[in-house]
């Protein structure tokens, strides 16, 4: 059964640099989105992208952040000058459609600001 | 702004019996629900979902939920629990019209023997 798939599982960086935080989409969906999962906090939406633009973006997602689909096959998001608080899970999922479609979630990246 | 409430963090049960994990959402409007299940190190993903039609639905694994619209509700059911169902549950709602699911805190689903 195809899957989302998230690279690296972790990843340790220190405050004020960048990352980047990969996915690979199920290869026929058109939608993608992030969600962070702060330690012991709620599943919390990030950013939608569909047809090569953000269609939703939360409040969390400020101008610190990006989206990109460089290629047919991956999704990345950035994170231009790493914070503490932004230690999370981050997960990846891809829809085909945008709204009533099931999500189909990656198994996330676990990322620690040192 | 929609949010959703699972009031239980932790439920213990054991098996093979019921168990039902409550979720309640605010909105006056019109909303899709979902019930996403999480394994130890694996993504989420969907045991069931409304979005309009019978209230009562059924999902993977043998779960079922009902939406409760004068309760705002959508608690999720199993009549037969499994030590593999111990994961953890999530409830999520979205708007018609919008991409984004808002999650509710989780409910931890412990089954011992």
């Amino acid at each position: 059964e195809p899957e989302v798939t998230q690279t690296p599982s972790h990843q340790v960086t220190q405050m004020g640099q960048e990352v980047i935080l990969r996915c690979v989409p199920i290869s026929n969906h058109l939608y993608f989105y992030w969600y962070r999962q702060i330690l012991g906090q709620k599943v919390e939406f990030l950013v939608s992208f569909y047809n090569n633009e953000i269609s939703e973006k939360s409040e969390i997602f400020d101008d610190q952040f990006s989206v990109e689909r460089p290629d047919g096959s991956n999704f990345t998001l950035k994170i231009r000058s790493t914070k503490l608080e932004d230690s999370a899970m981050y997960f990846c999922a891809s829809s085909t459609e945008g709204y009533r479609e099931t999500q189909y979630f990656g198994p996330g990246t676990r990322l620690l600001v040192l | 702004a929609q949010s959703v409430t699972q009031l239980d963090s932790q439920v213990p049960v054991f098996e093979e019996a019921p168990v039902e994990l409550r979720c309640n959402y605010s909105s006056s409007v019109s909303v899709y629900l979902f019930w996403y299940v999480q394994y130890p190190n694996q993504g989420l993903q969907l045991l069931l979902k409304y979005l309009s039609g019978s209230t009562l639905v059924k999902g993977i694994n043998g779960f079922e939920a009902e939406f409760n619209k004068s309760q705002t509700s959508f608690h999720l059911r199993k009549p037969s629990v499994h030590i593999s169902d111990t994961a953890e549950y999530f409830c999520a709602v979205s708007d018609p019209g919008f991409q984004k699911l808002v999650f509710g805190t989780g409910t931890r689903l412990l089954v011992s023997p």
